[in-house]
């Protein structure tokens, strides 16, 4: 079993401060997403990271695929209280044919 | 184009009873999944399937069925609803075009078993 750990688990912040979640594994990635779920809907795709070292911005999120393929972090600047919401990141492993393995997620809450 | 859809949105059920959570997409994507939400453990797959007429296991099958006869639909079916079973239900579709496929999400179906 591909086992994929999310820390941390709960942020609470104040609006205006910057923050990183992060996502291992003792696995190798084929890729990884990011999705971002708000209370009574599914996850949205953020982003998709498919190369070690990969570095994508996404207005003020900011995610880094690490080099060996087996983390990544999402680094939020001057969050806002609408980035309130679960952080999942999602792995797909190789011969896995296209399964995702989702960590727990990270529940950020920003406060005004 | 909807999308992802599921229903209903809210189930209650009582122990030993059956029902099935709908789902349709209007992608044509080839892939469908189904997962569960428990609160603090992230979804786990049910069920997935590659193609219409073929299914396969994932990582928490058991208490369920699935069945795909189009593209379009995959049902998920609960024969003897247990207590285990009180989670929230997404229904997932992609058309994996590489190693990184996008899944979109259906809103979801909170199902309580009491």
């Amino acid at each position: 079993t591909q086992l994929l750990e999310q820390s941390p688990q709960f942020l609470s912040i104040q609006e205006g401060e910057n923050l990183t979640v992060y996502c291992n594994s003792s696995s190798v990635f084929s890729s990884l997403q990011w999705y971002r779920q708000e209370p009574g809907e599914g996850p949205v795709l953020l982003v998709t990271v498919v190369t070690g070292g990969e570095v994508k911005k996404l207005k003020r999120l900011t995610f880094q695929f690490g080099d060996a393929r087996k983390d990544s972090s999402l680094h939020i600047t001057a969050a806002q209280p609408g980035d309130t919401g679960l952080y999942l990141c999602a792995g797909v492993f190789k011969r896995s044919n296209y399964k995702l393995t989702f960590g727990k997620g990270t529940l950020l809450t920003v406060n005004p | 184009n909807a999308g992802v859809t599921q229903t209903p949105k809210f189930r209650i059920l009582k122990i030993g009873q059956s029902m099935t959570l709908q789902c349709t997409q209007d992608m044509n994507h080839n892939y469908m999944y189904w997962y569960r939400q428990d609160p603090g453990m992230g979804l786990k797959l049910i069920y997935y399937s590659v193609g219409a007429g073929i299914t396969d296991k994932g990582e928490v099958p058991n208490g369920y069925n699935v069945s795909r006869s189009t593209t379009e639909d995959f049902p998920l079916r609960l024969e003897l609803a247990a207590p285990s079973q009180t989670s929230v239900y997404f229904c997932a579709s992609s058309y994996p075009e590489d190693s990184a496929s996008k899944q979109f999400f259906g809103p979801g179906t909170r199902l309580t078993v009491l």
